[in-house]
């Protein structure tokens, strides 16, 4: 079965410094996955996802296969990242997402 | 624009009461579109999706159930509530390609007393 594991519920950081939110997985296959975020008293939408490469409000998380591992960085924390965080994966197709169970980010000023 | 309603946004049942939890979707033909639960302390579990009419499938084993009557209706029931119902439900849909981009509806509270 897959499984997400999130180990911290929270994190906290002053501003300016580097956030690092921890994401490790298992699942019998080449999973797809992804970060999504809900920013308070918005719903949750998605913020990257690992095969766009991209990086999404300075935003980056390499996938690991070996340590089967996706954190999510970056550099310079900013208070409007203060929101829940959450790492999903998917088998691909229509398949529903198997999500951790998230972490609290607050960017103290 | 695709939009997600959900209603209602929160409700108190007592325990043996019925539950019907509503979800429609515009600006889309023929979306997947699923049920998560969140319940206290615990991550976004999925609950039933559905590929189109009438197509459901189950991921746990639940005291409810899920419909779709319509092509951008999804409906979340249950004939007695337990306590343990209680939660955040969340509706979501997507289509195949980006795989895995859900849009999240704005959820319904639900609280079994």
């Amino acid at each position: 079965a897959q499984r997400v594991t999130q180990p911290e519920k929270l994190l906290s950081v002053f501003k300016g410094a580097p956030v690092e939110l921890k994401c490790n997985y298992s699942y019998s296959g080449s999973p797809e996955l992804f970060w999504y975020v809900q920013y308070s008293r918005q719903r949750l939408q998605l913020l990257l996802r690992h095969i766009s490469r991209e990086s999404i409000k300075g935003f980056t998380a390499d996938l690991n296969k070996g340590e089967t591992s996706f954190h999510l960085k970056k550099p310079f924390a900013q208070e409007e990242d203060s929101a829940m965080y959450y790492c999903a994966i998917s088998g691909g197709g229509a398949d529903g997402l198997t999500f951790g169970k998230g972490t609290h980010l607050i960017i103290q000023p | 624009s695709q939009t997600i309603h959900q209603w209602p946004a929160t409700l108190v049942q007592p325990v043996g009461s019925p539950l019907s939890l509503e979800c429609t979707v515009e600006g889309t033909s023929n979306p997947n579109l699923y049920w998560y639960r969140q319940a206290a302390g615990r991550g976004l579990q999925l609950l039933f999706y559905s590929v189109g009419i009438g197509q459901i499938s189950s991921e746990v084993p639940q005291n409810l159930s899920a419909s779709r009557p319509q092509d951008r209706q999804f409906i979340l029931s249950s004939k007695k509530l337990l306590l343990s119902d209680s939660g955040f439900y969340l509706c979501a849909w997507s289509v195949l390609e980006p795989a895995g981009e859900q849009y999240f509806g704005p959820g319904t509270r639900l609280t079994v007393t």
